[in-house]
């Protein structure tokens, strides 16, 4: 079952432009990653933030996580054709187990 | 390193069939968990190991499911019988401890179509 849901599903930008999706949950957590999807290919992690954190950023990359609230966001700054691919939310628990969101299909037009 | 590997790539098989993915984890890595894709049901954990026990199985779908780990350089996710609903992509992913809850680590996928 998936816990993270995310908005928008999909989204379409030019070259140079930020992006921003984000991510809601309903249960407590560990910590919450990114992880983006390119088309017909595997997962591969971005970055991750821990549930005492609220800003974490990773070069062109800012994640932030309001536990109050259950919601994280991803910020792509200047974004680049090459960025355009799915991004999924997973949250961690108290186990090793992750639970993905829905993702966010983003199409950077160039 | 090769990363996660996953064989087949691509598998088409018709209804009724066994099927068998494999998956070699990254060397050292001491979990190793399964996935599937649908564009109904988004990505769904099956099945979980560490140290090649499976730790949670709640994921498997149903009885004609089944997942092994022999030894820490593979495992096996079996369908038998296969159903057409069960095409999807299936995704292997590992990851090793000391990393904390860290990142997996995921394979390539293999594309199941069954007919």
């Amino acid at each position: 079952s998936q816990q993270g849901e995310e908005d928008p599903q999909a989204l379409s930008i030019q070259e140079g432009e930020n992006a921003t999706m984000n991510c809601s949950y309903k249960t407590s957590i560990n910590n919450l990653q990114w992880y983006r999807q390119n088309s017909g290919r595997g997962l591969v992690h971005l970055i991750l933030i821990r549930s005492n954190e609220r800003e974490k950023h990773s070069g062109r990359l800012r994640v932030t996580l309001d536990t109050s609230k259950k919601s994280s966001s991803l910020l792509i700054t200047a974004s680049r054709a090459a960025d355009t691919a799915s991004y999924f939310c997973a949250t961690g628990g108290a186990t090793n187990k992750l639970i993905f969101g829905t993702g966010t299909l983003l199409a950077v037009q160039p | 390193d090769a990363g996660v590997i996953q064989s087949p790539r691509h598998e088409v098989t018709e209804m009724g069939q066994e099927v068998t993915l494999r998956c070699k984890p990254i060397s050292g890595h001491d979990y190793l968990f399964w996935y599937r894709q649908t564009m109904m049901r988004g990505l769904e954990l099956l099945i979980y190991f560490n140290n090649n026990v499976p730790i949670d199985d709640s994921g498997m779908p149903e009885d004609r499911f089944s997942a092994k780990m022999p030894n820490a350089s593979f495992s096996t996710l079996k369908i038998q019988p296969s159903e057409p609903r069960d095409s999807a992509v299936y995704f292997c992913a590992s990851k090793l401890t000391g990393t904390g809850y860290g990142e997996q680590y995921f394979g390539p996928g293999t594309r199941l179509t069954v007919t």
